[in-house]
């Protein structure tokens, strides 16, 4: 079945420490999207990436980083930077060439701070 | 810019009882409208949309009708289910971006 895999489910950071959160699609999409979720305040977006090897910062960029060396794929770093990671992440990937299709969601990366 | 204003949650209602959660949108030309629906530890899943006015979108016993003059797009159903208990997000797109703008998200709960 076509869909969205991120991985891990759960993840622990140490202080000082990087994470790198994965997000895989087979849809065949070209637009990949980051948000961050936390209580009460609905979904925030990282990054996105409309292409391979190009993305673009969202409304919180500050702390992350991002590649797309690859369509499938679009790996989230989280790192010592960033000083309040503790959220859940969501990966989502969406057809560009058409706006009115909505965007498809991974089961997201809840990230917690040991 | 483009923004989502949902009802405050959360929302608790008996089994059977009718449901409203309320949207408005501020968009720049005609923006796509969409529900999505949230399970506990789970990610979005798609619940209905609306592409232009006057459409509605229905799945599952939800509709939504996409209302360009009062710029809202509100959701209902009629008789809830326990397992309707989740968080629900309005969410907009278009105006040339393909990139969604979220409300903050409604928490329902349907007690037995």
């Amino acid at each position: 079945d076509g869909g969205i895999t991120q991985s891990p489910k759960y993840l622990f950071r140490k202080e000082g420490q990087n994470v790198t959160l994965s997000c895989e699609q087979n849809l065949n999409h070209d637009a990949m999207y980051w948000y961050r979720q936390d209580p009460g305040q609905g979904l925030r977006l990282i990054y996105y990436s409309q292409i391979v090897n190009d993305f673009q910062k969202g409304d919180i960029a500050e702390g992350y980083s991002v590649s797309r060396e690859k369509k499938e794929s679009f790996p989230l770093t989280v790192t010592s930077a960033q000083k309040n990671p503790t959220a859940f992440y969501l990966c989502a990937s969406g057809d560009r060439k058409d706006s009115n299709q909505p965007q498809h969601f991974g089961d997201g990366t809840r990230l917690s701070i040991l | 810019g483009d923004s989502v204003t949902q009802m405050e949650g959360p929302v608790t209602l008996s089994e059977e009882a009718f449901l409203t959660i309320n949207c408005t949108y501020t968009a720049t030309g005609y923006p796509s409208l969409f529900w999505y629906v949230q399970y506990p530890g789970e990610g979005l899943q798609l619940l209905l949309k609306a592409t232009k006015a006057d459409d509605k979108g229905s799945n599952k016993g939800f509709e939504a009708t996409y209302r360009k003059e009062t710029t809202s797009f509100h959701l209902e159903k009629g008789s809830v289910q326990v397992s309707d208990s989740a968080v629900y997000f309005c969410a907009l797109s278009g105006g040339g971006s393909e990139k969604l703008v979220f409300g903050k998200g409604t928490k329902l709960t349907v007690n037995p």
